[in-house]
């Protein structure tokens, strides 16, 4: 049973950067099949998708975050990571990190996230 | 900025059945827009339900049933009971899985 576990600072400086992880347990990281996506939700407000990254390290962003976030693998530590640089007030959220699952059957691709994270709050201060 | 649209709430009777959608900004939903369905409860990470369209994962309830329905993708639950009660959101890929938006969600009320 695969489990993901965030980690990370809890209190942010304006302007600073963001870095949180998440743990994979139960399966491994570089299983073909499976992308890692890190999501946030800003207090009592909806989920919003930050991007993912496949094992084979390609990346994919929400086109509103692109030039402040930074999604990385390491492989040896079986984790993924987030970078959000130049953070603000409106940074301030819970972060959840997920399993996207990816797969062929019947002649069409079939794509869903399975398995999420507990989520871990992030508050920026001035 | 491709918006992707829910209902804000609904209410629905113990044992009744909703129906909730999901609206693309950029025209019809379609299988290639890969609908997915989460649950999410007060104080809880969401849990998927739906992926795909119609396809569930082994934890889904039968209650619950996921298609295309005029040009949205929709979620179905039929029987429903009070611990259904929670918000559901929708979730869309783009741009053959490059790009994914989230809908609003949905404030589900089992009253």
């Amino acid at each position: 049973q695969v489990q993901l576990q965030e980690s990370g600072p809890g209190l942010v400086k304006a302007s600073q950067t963001l870095s949180l992880t998440c743990t994979v347990s139960g399966g491994s990281i570089t299983s073909g099949g499976y992308y890692w996506s890190w999501i946030r939700q800003h207090p009592g407000k909806g989920l919003e998708w930050i991007g993912y990254i496949y094992f084979t390290e390609s990346t994919y962003y929400n086109p509103s975050l692109k030039s402040r976030v930074n999604i990385s693998v390491n492989t040896s530590k079986n984790q993924f990571s987030l970078k959000l640089t130049s953070v603000t007030a409106a940074d301030t959220a819970v972060y959840y990190c997920a399993r996207g699952i990816y797969y062929y059957d019947s002649g069409s691709f079939l794509y869903g996230m399975d398995v999420w994270g507990q989520g871990t709050t992030v508050t920026v201060s001035s | 900025q491709t918006v992707v649209t829910q209902e804000p709430s609904l209410t629905v009777s113990p044992g009744g059945t909703v129906t909730l959608t999901c609206a693309s900004s950029t025209g019809a939903v379609t299988s290639g827009n890969y609908p997915n369905w989460f649950q999410q409860k007060p104080g809880q990470a969401p849990r998927s339900l739906i992926y795909s369209t119609n396809n569930k994962h082994s934890w889904t309830p039968a209650r619950f049933s996921g298609s295309l329905l005029g040009g949205k993708a929709a979620l179905t639950l039929s029987g429903v009971q009070p611990e259904d009660e929670a918000d559901y959101y929708c979730l869309l890929y783009y741009g053959g899985a490059q790009f994914v938006f989230f809908g609003g969600g949905t404030k589900l009320t089992v009253l």
